[in-house]
Formats: structure tokens, sequence, C-alpha cells
């Protein structure tokens, strides 16, 4: 099956710095990406639509100046935290839309843990 | 938000077929069904997907009734490494349509 991997799996980080995620298709290019954030026993919170060459289109309540995504190709999406704070702690995981021909499916990546001190 | 409804939890036994049902009443034309599994702090798994037909492959099969409304996940000999949570999601195929997750059945399969 198609594979989307996530860097770094784990991150602990410092209040007041940035953290860069990054997601990659690695066997298919896909030109729009999803962000999600799960807390701990909650389901998967879709944050933003990233679309390749074009700005992200955030969901109600997220904000895009904390949470910068760039798709800058055909295969790699970034999340960048900016200015983390403890609340930013979250399993971040992102997803590739993989079309044509039968296609049509969202792949998964494995997640990034972010923990901020 | 989600347009679907799942029972919150089931258990089942090792080797017997778990039936996760899903309710998409909702559901318009051109949605198809999808169901994802998250195996504890991992990205979820794609599973199968369908729009009217039955589909099979080697990881499940998907029932959907004649009126779209419901559907139902069958995981034919269910093992221990079977045990997630599994997502019922309504989607429509093209690459902006988002893929919005509920609260998903958590599935206990129990020696």
């Amino acid at each position: 099956g198609a594979v989307v991997s996530q860097h770094p799996s784990r991150v602990i980080c410092k209040s007041g710095t940035s953290v860069k995620i990054e997601c990659r298709s690695l066997d298919f290019q896909a030109t729009t990406m999803f962000w999600y954030r799960q807390f701990p026993k909650q389901s998967l919170m879709l944050m933003a639509t990233s679309n390749e060459g074009s700005k992200a289109t955030y969901e109600q309540g997220v904000e895009k100046d904390k949470f910068l995504i760039n798709h800058a190709s055909l295969t790699l999406s970034t999340l960048t935290v900016t200015s983390a704070h403890p609340e930013d702690s979250s399993f971040y995981i992102c997803s590739a839309h993989r079309g044509g021909g039968s296609g049509g499916e969202l792949f998964f990546g494995e997640g990034s843990r972010l923990t901020v001190l | 938000d989600a347009k679907t409804t799942q029972p919150p939890s089931m258990d089942c036994a090792e080797g017997r077929a778990a039936n996760l049902p899903c309710n998409h009443s909702t559901i318009s034309g051109n949605e198809y069904v999808y169901w994802y599994r998250q195996i504890h702090s991992q990205g979820p798994q794609y599973i199968i997907h369908g729009l009217k037909n039955n589909e099979t492959n080697e990881m499940a099969s998907l029932i959907i009734t004649e009126d779209r409304k419901s559907s139902t996940l069958i995981l034919p000999h269910a093992t221990l490494r079977d045990t997630a949570v599994y997502y019922c999601i309504v989607r429509g195929k093209a690459a902006g349509n988002k893929l919005t997750f509920g609260g998903g059945t958590r599935v206990l399969v129990k020696p």
C-alpha cells in the first residue's frame, strides 16, 4: 500500500520554541494533504487542508499564524508549530490523498508526538 | 461534523468474525463509505471503502445496505492484533474532500 512518512516521530521542546514536522508521500504524488491533531482518548481533529503550491485552508478555530503549513512539492508538506506552549502538546498526524484510477484513498503517516515543556 | 454513528465500544472473541455497524443516514449520492482503524499511538490505517456495492479485500468485507444508510465492516477472523479504534467515515472521492472523524468504535479482541 501507499506509504506516508512523518518526521520526527517524537519531539520534546521548550516552551516558546518552534517545531517543524514533515509529512512525505513516499511512493505517490499528493496534491492535497491534511493535518490532524489528536489529544489523549479523543478522536482526530482536522486542523487544515494543505494544497501544493497554494495557501492552506484552516479549520475554524485553528490559528494559521501559529500552525504554519507549507506544501512546496507534491511529496512534502510541513507543519510548523510556532512559539509552542504546553497546551500544544499533542499527537499530530498527516494524511495524503492518492487519487487517480480506482484511488481516492487517504493514507496516514505514523504521527508525531509533540511534548512542550 | 461527523456524519456517522457507531457504537462506542464492542468486544469480540479471537478467531470469530467481528461485525462493526455504522449508520450514515444522511449520506449523499457521491459520498463513499470509508473505514479506517487506529491502533494505539499510531496513525490511522486504511481498511476499505465502497460506494454501494459490497467490497472485500484481504483485511475485511464491507456490506452496504441497499438504501446506503448503513453499513457493516466485517473482520472475518479477528485476532488480538485487530484490537483498535475503528472509524466509519463518509467522504467524496475528490482530493480536497475532507475526512472527518467521529468517535469510532473501540474494539477489544479477547482471547
